[in-house]
């Protein structure tokens, strides 16, 4: 098993510019999340998938869109860069479906650096 | 708002000596997960402590719980170079969204 992957794992990107960051799971896990993280910061979420068909804003949604394509990948999309999205960006999944105040382990890809000039 | 938050911020070891990791938080959780990573990887996840569980032990980790205090410990014993790494505690209140801290930055010298 692979686990969780990403792609790109490194973009740049000029201001305006728009692109869509891919992930894939393959441990048929129900929920995924999209996080960036900044120097300093820890993780922010951005968007969650609690299963396949729903989605939901995080701490910091604002500038993103998200697609749960199916049970296995979910994307983040940027319209328009701006540098403040100048970050790593990091996919995560577990098994269950998302309850409130339940949490599940969380299994994180290796992420995607990106740069937006 | 930050719902975990580490301290120290770094911390430098020799190795052999135990390092010691302290989260706090904010709301009533169900459990809190303890994270590592390492330089330019995705987290691992370490160990989960229950609301109702006060100490647990995974080979060289130790996590305790003080759900009065809202805190936890990460004590990693015997270190080891390889231990090099940023640790994160990961929480849950009462919503659906995980929050970390800004982690902890271990370095264990050789």
């Amino acid at each position: 098993n692979a686990g969780v992957t990403q792609t790109p794992k490194f973009q740049v990107l000029k201001t305006g510019q728009s692109m869509t960051l891919q992930c894939a799971q393959d441990m048929n896990h129900n929920s995924m999340y999209w996080y960036r993280q900044d120097p300093g910061m820890g993780l922010r979420l951005i968007y969650y998938s609690a299963s396949e068909g729903t989605t939901d804003k995080g701490e910091v949604p604002n500038g993103y869109n998200v697609s749960r394509l199916n049970k296995r990948e979910f994307s983040l999309r940027l319209e328009s860069a701006a540098p403040s999205q100048t970050s790593v960006y990091f996919c995560a999944s577990s098994e269950s479906p998302v309850v409130a105040g339940a949490q599940e382990t969380q299994y994180f890809g290796p992420g995607t650096r990106l740069l937006v000039l | 708002s930050q719902q975990g938050e580490e301290d120290p911020q770094a911390l430098s070891i020799q190795e052999g000596e135990n390092a010691t990791m302290n989260c706090s938080y904010k709301t009533s959780i169900n459990n809190l997960q303890w994270y590592r990573q390492n330089s330019g990887r995705g987290l691992v996840h370490l160990i989960l402590i229950r609301s109702n569980e006060r100490e647990k032990h995974s080979g060289r980790l130790r996590v305790t719980l003080d759900t009065s205090k809202k805190s936890s410990s990460l004590l990693i014993t015997a270190s080891r170079a390889a231990d090099t790494a940023s640790y994160f505690c990961a929480t849950r209140g009462g919503g659906f969204k995980t929050i970390f801290g800004a982690g902890t930055r271990l370095f264990v010298k050789a």
